[in-house]
């Protein structure tokens, strides 16, 4: 099984400071990577599909990048509503598999 | 638009049975793959069980394999999970979500979830 490993676990924030989020894979996945955003009592929502490529309706301030093993979620100026847990899943083979989440908090 | 709606969730002895169902909505259901996936109470996210658009094609993860089987029924746009030989670590909210993606696989769309609390 392909292992996924974020980091942090947890960070804290401002309103408007940039947020950069990574995300290894225990192997090469190429740009079969997925992002995704979950507040408290909700379903997890899609933001970013293959590594890069926003979902419709996300907001432009998010961006995903990377190829191979390390990826990178990045928010450009968060906003209240942006403070949330954060997943990435790899898309590549099964069983597909999530990374242990992080945690953006308002500082 | 996309919905999803999962029922059947509760409380049940270990070593019990459940059946989930998830109520399709607002797409062509039988043109996509659908899974669940769970997430036990504080933690993170787990895929479960994968079935391909036509049924031909069925994955389930080792935590469930044997225990567990997804099944669908497109005519009435739905979607089960049979859960046999439950075990207290199957606790969690079991979501349905739509698989999509040309080269990554990915899941677009989620329905709200339906709690699974396996106790005696």
């Amino acid at each position: 099984d392909i292992q996924m490993t974020q980091s942090p676990s947890s960070l804290s924030a401002s309103v408007g400071d940039r947020v950069t989020i990574t995300c290894r894979a225990s192997q090469s996945i190429s740009t079969y990577l997925n992002w995704y955003q979950q507040k408290p009592g909700r379903a997890p929502k899609l933001l970013i599909y293959a590594a890069s490529s926003l979902q419709s309706g996300v907001p432009s301030r998010f961006s995903g990048s990377g190829s191979g093993t390390d990826f990178t979620l990045t928010i450009s100026s968060p906003q209240p509503e942006d403070f949330a847990t954060y997943y990435c899943q790899q898309g590549y083979s099964t069983p597909w598999t999530f990374g242990q989440g992080t945690k953006v908090e308002i500082k | 638009e996309v919905h999803l709606v999962e029922s059947g969730g509760g409380l049940v002895q270990p070593g019990g049975s459940l059946r989930l169902s998830c109520a399709a909505s607002g797409f062509t259901f039988s043109s996509y793959s659908m899974n669940w996936v769970r997430q036990a109470p504080g933690k993170g996210l787990e895929w479960v069980s994968y079935i391909s658009s036509s049924s031909s094609t069925i994955y389930h993860a080792d935590s469930v394999k044997g225990r567990f089987t997804i099944s669908r029924d497109s005519a009435k746009n739905s979607l089960h999970l049979q859960m046999n030989s439950l075990r207290a670590e199957d606790t969690a909210v079991y979501y349905c979500a739509r698989g999509g993606g040309v080269a990554t696989y990915y899941f677009d769309y989620w329905g709200r979830g339906s709690l699974v609390t396996v106790s005696s």
